[in-house]
C-alpha cells in the first residue's frame, strides 16, 4: 500500500522557522513534491527532490532522505502570508502517478 | 497563474444527475492529471493522461470517466452523483518529464 504521513497542524511565530515533516511508505519512489496550497485554491510547487540531500530555494528548503523514506520542508523568517496548507506528494516509479498526503495545515501568528 | 484552466468554476446539481468538468493544460504539456479534493480526504489522484492516452488510474469510480482530446484539452465525466461527490476537483498539467504538475483553479462540485 501507499502511505504518506504529515503532521495536521502546527503554528508558528512571524519571523521564525518551522519544519514539517513528511514520512512516507511506497511501492516505488521516483521523486518528493511539496506544494503550497491556500484555502480554497489550487496547489503551488515549491519544490522537488529526486537525490537526498538539502535544495535550498529563498526562504524555502526541501530534505530528503530515500533510505530513511524522510523528508521536510523548512521555512524560514516566516510570514503571515505563509499561512497555509503544505502538502508532501510521492511521485511512484513506472509513470507519472503522485500520491498526495493529507497535507499539514500551518498557522503563522503575529 | 499557472496558465491551466478549468471550467465551469462553480457547478451545483442534484444527485442522479451527470456533468462535466473541462480542463485545459499549459500550452505545450502533454499531461493532464485529474485529482478530487474533498475535506475529509485530501488530494485524491484519479487519473492521468499523456497525449490522448490513458497513462495512470487512481482512486476513479466507475461512475467517472475521462478523455483527453487531439487539442490536449480534457474532460472528466461524473454520472449518477451522489452527495458525497460534492468536492473540489482540480486538473494539473506537466510536460513530458512530469517533474512538476502545474494545477488549474479547480472546479467546486456540490451535489444537492
Amino acid at each position: 500500500g501507499q502511505n504518506i504521513d504529515q503532521p495536521t497542524e502546527m503554528t508558528a511565530t512571524e519571523g521564525a522557522i518551522v519544519q514539517i515533516n513528511c514520512t512516507y511508505q511506497t511501492s516505488g519512489f521516483n521523486g518528493l513534491f511539496w506544494y503550497q496550497q491556500h484555502a480554497g485554491e489550487a496547489p503551488t510547487f515549491l519544490s522537488y527532490n529526486v537525490l537526498d540531500g538539502l535544495e535550498e530555494k529563498g526562504r524555502f528548503s526541501s530534505f530528503l532522505s530515500r533510505s530513511k523514506g524522510y523528508s521536510y520542508l523548512l521555512l524560514k523568517e516566516l510570514q503571515m502570508k505563509d499561512s497555509a496548507s503544505y502538502l508532501c506528494a510521492v511521485r511512484l516509479t513506472g509513470g507519472f502517478k503522485t500520491i498526495f498526503g493529507a497535507g499539514t495545515r500551518l498557522f503563522v501568528k503575529a | 497563474d499557472s496558465g491551466v484552466t478549468q471550467t465551469p468554476k462553480h457547478l451545483i446539481t442534484a444527485t442522479g444527475q451527470r456533468v462535466t468538468l473541462r480542463c485545459s493544460p499549459r500550452s505545450g504539456d502533454l499531461s493532464v492529471y485529474w485529482y478530487q479534493q474533498s475535506l475529509d480526504q485530501g488530494l485524491q489522484f484519479l487519473i492521468q493522461y499523456y497525449n490522448g492516452e490513458e497513462r495512470a488510474k487512481g482512486n476513479i469510480l466507475e461512475r467517472f470517466s475521462a478523455q483527453q482530446f487531439p487539442d490536449l484539452h480534457s474532460e472528466l465525466n461524473l454520472s449518477s452523483l451522489e452527495l458525497g461527490d460534492s468536492a473540489l476537483y482540480f486538473c494539473a498539467s506537466s510536460d513530458g518529464r512530469g517533474y512538476t504538475q502545474y494545477f488549474g483553479p479547480g472546479t467546486r462540485l456540490t451535489v444537492l
